[in-house]
C-alpha cells in the first residue's frame, strides 16, 4: 500500500486566500483523523472521521476551518479566509478500528502551510 | 480526562551512548494502550510500538527496548548504542476508552545524536 498521501506537500499563500488541503487514507481504513502541529502547541488533533462520518470537531480552532470526507478515500480540511497564524504542518492520519479501537495510526508526510 | 507528559523537550547525546525517553501518563481507565511514534526530519510520523494495560512485559526490539511500569504510570523507551539516525523527535500517546480511544500524544522529546 502507498500509505497516506497528502497533497500539497507544501503551501504557501497570502492571508485571507482560501486553502484546501487533501488527505487519502490507507484503504480499507475506517478512521481518519486532522491533526495540525506547531512549536507552540504541539500535535494537535482538529477532527476525526469513522466510516466518512465526522465524529468529533471539538478541535477545529475556528469556523474558518472545516472538513468533509465525502468518501472513504478522500478527506478535505479547507481554511477560507487563512491567516498567518494558521501556519503550521497539518497531518493527516488513518487507522483501522480494532476490538477496542485501539490500533496504531499511520500518518502521511504532513502538508506544510505558510500563511504570508 | 487522560494526559500524557513527556518532561524531556530535547535530550542531546554522542553516538554509542544510550538514552532513555520518558512517558508518564494519567488515565482513570483500567484498560488502555500506550504508544510511541518516532517522527524524523522529514516529518512523517512512524508508529514504533504498541502496548496494552494488561501487559507490563518489558519488550525489545533491536536496539530499541520499552520499560512499561503500571505503579509509576510509566512507559519508558530506551535506545541503546543510539545512532545519528536516531536523531527525532519521540512522541508517546495514550488511548482509552474514556477518550473514545482517540490518542493524546505528549509534546514530543527531540533527541539529538551527535557523531
Amino acid at each position: 500500500d502507498a500509505g497516506v498521501i497528502q497533497s500539497p506537500r507544501h503551501e504557501v499563500t497570502e492571508m485571507g486566500q482560501e486553502v484546501t488541503l487533501r488527505c487519502k487514507p490507507i484503504s480499507g481504513h475506517d478512521y481518519l483523523f486532522w491533526y495540525r502541529q506547531t512549536m507552540m502547541r504541539g500535535l494537535e488533533l482538529l477532527i476525526y472521521f469513522n466510516n466518512n462520518v465526522p465524529i468529533d470537531d471539538s478541535g477545529m480552532p475556528e469556523d474558518r476551518f472545516s472538513a468533509k470526507m465525502p468518501n472513504a478515500s478522500f478527506s478535505t480540511l479547507k481554511i477560507q479566509p487563512s491567516e498567518p497564524r494558521d501556519s503550521a504542518v497539518y497531518f493527516c492520519a488513518s487507522s483501522l478500528a480494532g476490538e477496542h479501537s485501539y490500533n496504531e495510526q499511520f500518518f502521511g508526510p504532513g502538508t506544510r502551510l505558510t500563511v504570508l | 480526562a487522560q494526559k500524557v507528559t513527556q518532561a524531556q523537550t530535547e535530550i542531546s547525546v554522542v553516538e554509542k551512548e544510550d538514552v532513555t525517553l520518558d512517558c508518564v501518563y494519567e488515565t482513570r481507565d483500567t484498560t488502555y494502550y500506550l504508544f510511541w511514534y518516532k517522527q524524523p526530519p522529514s516529518g512523517e510520523l512512524v508508529f514504533l510500538i504498541r502496548r496494552n494495560s494488561f501487559d507490563e512485559q518489558n519488550e525489545i526490539s533491536g536496539r530499541y527496548s520499552w520499560n512499561f511500569q503500571k505503579s509509576t504510570s510509566s512507559f519508558n523507551f530506551t535506545i541503546t548504542a543510539s545512532q545519528v539516525v536516531d536523531s527525532a523527535v519521540y512522541f508517546c500517546a495514550l488511548t482509552a476508552s474514556g477518550g473514545s480511544y482517540i490518542p493524546t500524544f505528549g509534546r514530543g522529546t527531540s533527541l539529538i545524536v551527535h557523531p
